[in-house]
C-alpha cells in the first residue's frame, strides 16, 4: 500500500506560538509532497507545493513567511504555522506523489485550534 | 485557470436511491479527473479517477465519465447504502500534479 500519515493529528496552541506539522510518506519516496488547507465545511484550498532539496512553491495570498515549508528528505516534508492566530484554526492536509508511479496519497489531516 | 464546480448540498436520500452528483471542471490542457470522499472524521480517500476522455471510472458502485464535450464527470450510484453517508469532493489534477477541488457535497442516506 502507500500511506501518508500526519503528526500531530490534532494541536491546540495559544495565539504568538508556533506550531510544526509533519508529512510522512511511510512506505514510498515522494520528492513533491503538496499542503493544502480546509476550512470548515468547505473544500480543500492549495497552500504551496513542497519539493525535496528546494524552496516551496506558494499559491498565490498564502503568506510564505507564516506558513514555512521544509522538505528535508524524500519522505518528509513540514510545515509550520509561525506566529500563530485564531484565523489560522483549520483542517490542514498533505498529499505525497510517489515517485514509483506519480500517484497521489493524502494524510489524513491535522486540525489546528489556536486560542 | 483550474476550477471545479461541485453541486451543491446537503443531498440527503433514502437507503437504494439512485445517487447523482454532478461535477463540471474548467482546465487548461486535459487534466485527470477525480472523485475523493471524505467519512466524518477521516481524511480523503481516493474514490474513482479517469484519465482521458471517455475512460469511465467506477468503484463500489460508484461510476463517473470524463465527458470532454460537456467538460463534466458526474458521480452516480444506482442503489446507495447508510455507509455511503459522507462527503464527496471532486477534483482536478493539473500539470504540476497540484489538485484543485470542489466544494464538496455532503451526502447522507436515510435508513
Amino acid at each position: 500500500g502507500a500511506v501518508v500519515s500526519q503528526h500531530p493529528s490534532w494541536v491546540i496552541c495559544k495565539s504568538g506560538t508556533s506550531v510544526k506539522i509533519e508529512c510522512r510518506s511511510l512506505d514510498f519516496q515522494a520528492t513533491t509532497m503538496f499542503w493544502y488547507r480546509q476550512f470548515p465545511k468547505q473544500s480543500l484550498m492549495l497552500m504551496a507545493t513542497s519539493n525535496e532539496g528546494s524552496k516551496a512553491t506558494y499559491e498565490q495570498g498564502v503568506e510564505k513567511d507564516k506558513f514555512l515549508i521544509n522538505h528535508a528528505s524524500l519522505t518528509l516534508s513540514t510545515l509550520t504555522v509561525t506566529s500563530a492566530h485564531p484565523e489560522d484554526s483549520s483542517f490542514y492536509i498533505c498529499s505525497a506523489r510517489a515517485d514509483r508511479n506519480y500517484e497521489q496519497y493524502f494524510g489524513p489531516g491535522t486540525r489546528l485550534t489556536v486560542t | 485557470g483550474n476550477s471545479v464546480t461541485q453541486m451543491e448540498g446537503p443531498v440527503t436520500l433514502s437507503e437504494e436511491a439512485f445517487l447523482t452528483i454532478n461535477c463540471t471542471y474548467t482546465a487548461t490542457g486535459y487534466p485527470s479527473l477525480f472523485w475523493y470522499v471524505q467519512y466524518p472524521g477521516e481524511g480523503l480517500q481516493l474514490l474513482l479517477k479517469a484519465t482521458k476522455a471517455d475512460d469511465k471510472g467506477s468503484n463500489k458502485g460508484f461510476e463517473a465519465t470524463y465527458r470532454k464535450e460537456t467538460t463534466s464527470f458526474h458521480l452516480e450510484k444506482g442503489s446507495v447504502q447508510v455507509s455511503d453517508s459522507a462527503v464527496y469532493f471532486c477534483a482536478l489534477m493539473g500539470s504540476g500534479n497540484q489538485f484543485y477541488f470542489g466544494t464538496g457535497t455532503s451526502l447522507t442516506v436515510i435508513p
